[in-house]
């Protein structure tokens, strides 16, 4: 069966300091990966998604930046964190190619920046 | 654009009250509609889905029906339990697209 992992479960970081987050996928081969962050009482907004190894497409411009240097891994990345960068993210994959089947959520990062 | 619209939450119901969350879509073609589930601290779940119109999907109590004509996909359940409270998330995916669009999510509070 198909499994995803998503790491750490909770992070507080300062203001200017690196983030890394990482999501991998178990049982499947070249799966749809996304990155998604939901905001304190708001909804789900995508970061960004890919459907192939080096293949990323950004959906909102922003601090942060993804890359998927293994065809199940996708990473996070920021090189200096904002306050606003707080939230909730959540790596999520899905069956290609194309998403009209459901996609499969991690258990998310909580981030606090302080 | 492709866009879902949500019912402003909170929404609290007495425990074995009727449940009804409403969700209208907007897409050019045919989306697929999902109902996703998130519990308080964890990810999102699958709950339910529908990929044509007519189609009623159901899971754990809940039903919501693709409404073409109404462009809607409302959710109902009708006895909450104190451990549906979470949030609900209505979703469309479109065949052309990568991309899974969200609504704003509804809260939902069921009071023992």
């Amino acid at each position: 069966s198909q499994t995803i992992h998503q790491w750490p479960a909770t992070l507080v970081q300062p203001v200017g300091s690196p983030l890394s987050l990482e999501c991998t996928v178990e049982g499947t081969s070249n799966p749809n990966l996304y990155w998604y962050r939901q905001a304190a009482g708001r909804g789900l907004q995508l970061l960004f998604y890919s459907i192939g190894i080096g293949q990323i497409s950004s959906e909102v411009p922003q601090n942060l930046s993804a890359s998927r240097p293994q065809d199940r891994q996708f990473i996070l990345s920021s090189k200096k964190l904002l306050l606003s960068d707080s939230g909730f993210y959540l790596c999520a994959w899905s069956v290609p190619p194309r998403l009209n089947t459901e996609a499969f959520f991690g258990q998310g990062t909580r981030l606090t920046v302080v | 654009g492709n866009s879902v619209t949500q019912m402003e939450g909170p929404v609290t119901l007495s425990e074995e009250a009727f449940l009804t969350i409403n969700c209208t879509y907007t897409a050019t073609g045919y989306p697929s509609l999902f109902w996703y589930v998130q519990y308080p601290g964890e990810g999102l779940q699958l709950l339910l889905k529908a990929t044509k119109a007519d189609d009623k999907g159901s899971n754990k109590g809940f039903e919501a029906t693709y409404r073409k004509e109404t462009t809607s996909f409302h959710l109902e359940k009708g006895s909450v339990q104190v451990s549906d409270s979470a949030v609900y998330f209505c979703a469309l995916g479109m065949d052309s697209s990568y991309k899974l669009i969200f609504g704003s999510g509804t809260r939902l509070l069921v009071r023992p």
